[in-house]
């Protein structure tokens, strides 16, 4: 158990609609990353966050935000979904940006 | 970031050694290498990573070339619960750079 915690574990929704993922960070660690592992990309960087302050983006579309909460918990939310963002989201933190990252068991997103 | 090369899979006997390569001949004075490992579809697991001197930590041993153009980890008694997927990262440690994954090598351990 990494301390990072992720809701909900599954989600199955529908094209077009959209969706929040949630991650709850370890004790302590002030950064929080989003990733993206799909069967055809791996693991992509979505988006990091660093005491509510957004620090790097990756491969992130505008569909897709985030935002990192005074409580240090983030979220990511999707719209617009469509069938190529079914995946498994991940969530990772670390003390801070120089730190190892640990990573959350994932949100598996699943559009039909 | 540098890029890494490693092998697509590897398989190990279990309680023997596994030792797990890494090619990274393009790496900088200023930049890290972190293994992490992903069993089936769990989050990815940090390892152990190192700048120049040899590592090791109580999941594994992180031996990097005088050079720095290559590491391997190495498991010292592999077991059926090691079967995963192994990233090798080239990493700035400056802060906001993230960690680049690429396919990594899935080794198997054998009873």
């Amino acid at each position: 158990d990494s301390g990072v915690t992720q809701t909900p574990k599954h989600l199955i929704t529908a094209t077009g609609q959209r969706v929040t993922l949630r991650c709850s960070p370890r004790s302590g660690d002030l950064s929080v990353y989003w990733y993206q592992q799909s069967l055809d990309q791996g693991l992509q960087f979505l988006i990091q966050y660093y005491n509510g302050e957004e620090r790097a983006k990756g491969n992130i579309l505008e569909r897709f935000s985030a935002q990192q909460f005074p409580d240090l918990h983030s979220e990511l939310n999707l719209s617009s979904l469509e069938l190529g963002d079914s995946a498994l989201y991940f969530c990772a933190s670390s003390v801070s940006p120089r730190y190892e990252q640990y990573f959350g068991p994932g949100t598996r997103l699943t559009v039909t | 970031d540098a890029k890494t090369t490693q092998p697509t899979s590897m398989d190990c006997a279990e309680g023997r050694a596994a030792n797990l390569p890494c090619n990274h001949s393009t790496i900088s004075g200023n930049e890290y290498v972190y293994w992490y490992r992903q069993i089936h579809s769990q989050g990815p697991q940090y390892i152990i990573h190192g700048l120049k001197n040899n590592e090791t930590n109580e999941m594994a041993s992180l031996i990097i070339t005088e050079d720095r153009k290559s590491s391997t980890l190495i498991l010292p008694h592999a077991t059926l619960r090691d079967t995963a997927v192994y990233y090798c990262i080239v990493k700035r440690d400056s802060g906001n750079t993230p960690l680049v994954f690429g396919k990594g090598t899935r080794l198997s351990v054998i009873a």
